[in-house]
């Protein structure tokens, strides 16, 4: 019963180094989402996917990548990390669906500080 | 690009007092969903509101979709400790692929004993 599943919770970087965030959900859900969190402003979009192999840029996509290679994984990257990009990063997933219920089910989060 | 508002940013209640929290889009939206986060968790799903003018209500929590689809509200009545956390609407757009959300800013509930 894990839903859906990110690591790691928490990272540290250094301004210039590069990471990825892994995130894989075990619904099947079709669509995944990249989103970030900082103080205020709520869940911003960063990439999202609506299936294997196709990606999409959401609100905010500057300075990361992401990739769906398989159906249950969606991961983001940051290939040079700035101080801006220091807040809480959250995958969600969910099914396609205009008037069924398309809940998004959200990870826990993962909490990344770029000194 | 669209926007999605949300008033207060903060509001503090005793409980058994009732809370309100208002969204608004720039746009008219195709669906609006309704999330609360805890301190240190992440956004739960708690409704999802489709229709013009809907209400729908959860045990003491009331839902409101505007008739325009532009606006919506969540409404608590005598607060529990156990509703503080922030909670978020958010708005998808018609014709959206990928079934996008636009969060707003979120309202943060704390509830004194």
């Amino acid at each position: 019963n894990a839903g859906v599943t990110q690591t790691p919770k928490f990272r540290v970087l250094k301004t210039g180094q590069s990471m990825t965030l892994l995130c894989a959900q075990d619904m099947n859900h079709e669509y995944m989402y990249w989103y970030r969190q900082d103080p205020g402003m709520g869940l911003r979009l960063i990439h999202y996917s609506v299936g294997e192999g196709t990606t999409a840029k959401g609100e905010v996509p500057d300075g990361y990548n992401v990739s769906r290679l398989k159906k249950q994984n969606f991961l983001l990257g940051l290939e040079s990390a700035a101080p801006s990009q220091t807040s809480v990063y959250f995958c969600a997933s969910t099914h396609p669906g205009l008037y069924d219920i398309s809940a998004q089910h959200f990870g826990d989060g993962t909490r990344l500080s770029i000194l | 690009g669209q926007q999605v508002m949300q008033i207060p940013q903060y509001q503090h209640v005793q409980e058994g007092e009732d809370f309100t929290t208002y969204c608004n889009s720039s746009t008219t939206l195709s669906n609006i969903q309704w999330y609360k986060q805890r301190p240190g968790g992440h956004p739960v799903f708690l409704i999802q509101l489709v229709k013009s003018g809907e209400v729908k209500k959860q045990k003491r929590l009331t839902f409101q979709f505007g008739e325009a689809k532009k606006n919506s509200s969540l409404h608590i009545t005598a607060t529990q400790t156990t509703d503080a956390g922030t909670y978020f609407c958010a708005g998808g757009r018609p014709y959206n692929a990928g079934n996008m959300l636009t969060f707003g800013g979120g309202t943060r509930l704390m509830v004194k004993p």
